[in-house]
C-alpha cells in the first residue's frame, strides 16, 4: 500500500500547476484523501480532503484557488492549484485517512489515522 | 480553528530513558461517540511524515510498544517508555475533529 506524488515545479507567481497522486493497492474512490503541505523548515499544514463520497473541503488559505479531484480510472488523486502565491511553497503530501460514522445521525465524523503518506513533491513559487 | 499547542519545542533524552511530550487544545478533541480525534506523528529528516498514535491512544500494527499515547478532551500525552538512537525526528500532534484539521508546531526530539 503506497503512494507517490508528482508534479511539482518551480513556478512563478500567479501560475498554475497540478499535482498528482497515485494509490497503489487500494482504491482512492473508496477512501478519504488528504493533502498537506510543509514550507521549507517549518511544520505540517493541512490543505485539502477529498472523501469517499467525493466531497471535498479547503483550508481558507487555498479556498478558492486550489481544487482537489480523482480519477478512479487511474486511482489518482489530483490538487489543482492557480493563482500560485510565494507562501504556497512546500513539499505537499498526499496521504490516506480514516473517518468514523456518527451512528446517532449517520454524518461523518472524523478525520483521522494519516496512516499511509506520499514520499511528497515540491513547489516552489518564485519570481 | 482548533489551535494545537505542543510543549516542550524540543528535548534531548539519553537512549534507554524515557521521553514525553504534551499537547493541548483549545477545544475538546472527546466527540459524543467516545473518541478523542487526536493523532500524534513522526517525522525523520528528509522522510514523510508516519502515523504512531491515532484516536488519542491507539497503536498501528508495526509501531514500538514502547510508544503510547494518553488524554483525554483537551490534553494530551505522548510517551516512548525507552528512547532510542532511531526516535529522533520531528513529533506532532494533529486534531481531526474539526475541519481544518490542524497541527501542533511540532517537538524535535534529539539523542544526548
Amino acid at each position: 500500500v503506497h503512494l507517490v506524488e508528482s508534479g511539482g515545479d518551480f513556478v512563478q507567481p500567479g501560475e498554475s500547476l497540478t499535482l498528482s497522486c497515485v494509490a497503489s493497492e487500494f482504491s482512492v474512490s473508496d477512501n478519504s484523501m488528504t493533502w498537506v503541505r510543509q514550507p521549507p523548515g517549518k511544520g505540517l499544514e493541512w490543505v485539502s480532503f477529498i472523501y469517499s463520497d467525493g466531497n471535498t473541503d479547503y483550508a481558507d488559505s487555498v479556498k478558492g484557488r486550489f481544487t482537489v479531484s480523482r480519477d478512479t480510472s487511474r486511482n489518482t488523486i489530483y490538487l489543482h492549484m492557480t493563482g500560485l502565491r510565494l507562501d504556497d511553497t512546500s513539499i505537499y503530501y498526499c496521504a490516506r485517512l480514516f473517518r468514523d460514522v456518527d451512528l446517532m445521525n449517520g454524518h461523518y465524523v472524523g478525520n483521522y489515522a494519516l496512516g499511509v503518506w506520499g514520499q511528497g513533491t515540491s513547489v516552489t513559487v518564485s519570481s | 480553528e482548533i489551535v494545537m499547542t505542543q510543549s516542550p519545542v524540543s528535548l534531548s533524552v539519553t537512549p534507554g530513558e524515557p521521553a514525553s511530550i504534551s499537547c493541548k487544545s483549545n477545544q475538546t478533541l472527546l466527540h459524543r461517540n467516545g473518541n478523542n480525534y487526536l493523532d500524534w506523528y513522526l517525522q525523520k529528516s528528509g522522510q514523510s511524515p508516519h502515523l504512531l498514535i491515532y484516536l488519542g491512544s491507539q497503536r498501528p500494527s508495526g509501531v514500538p510498544d514502547r510508544f503510547g499515547g494518553s488524554g483525554s478532551g483537551t490534553e494530551f500525552t505522548l510517551k516512548i517508555s525507552r528512547v532510542e538512537a532511531d526516535d529522533v525526528g520531528i513529533y506532532y500532534c494533529m486534531q481531526g475533529l474539526q475541519t481544518p484539521c490542524t497541527f501542533g508546531q511540532g517537538t524535535k526530539l534529539e539523542i544526548k
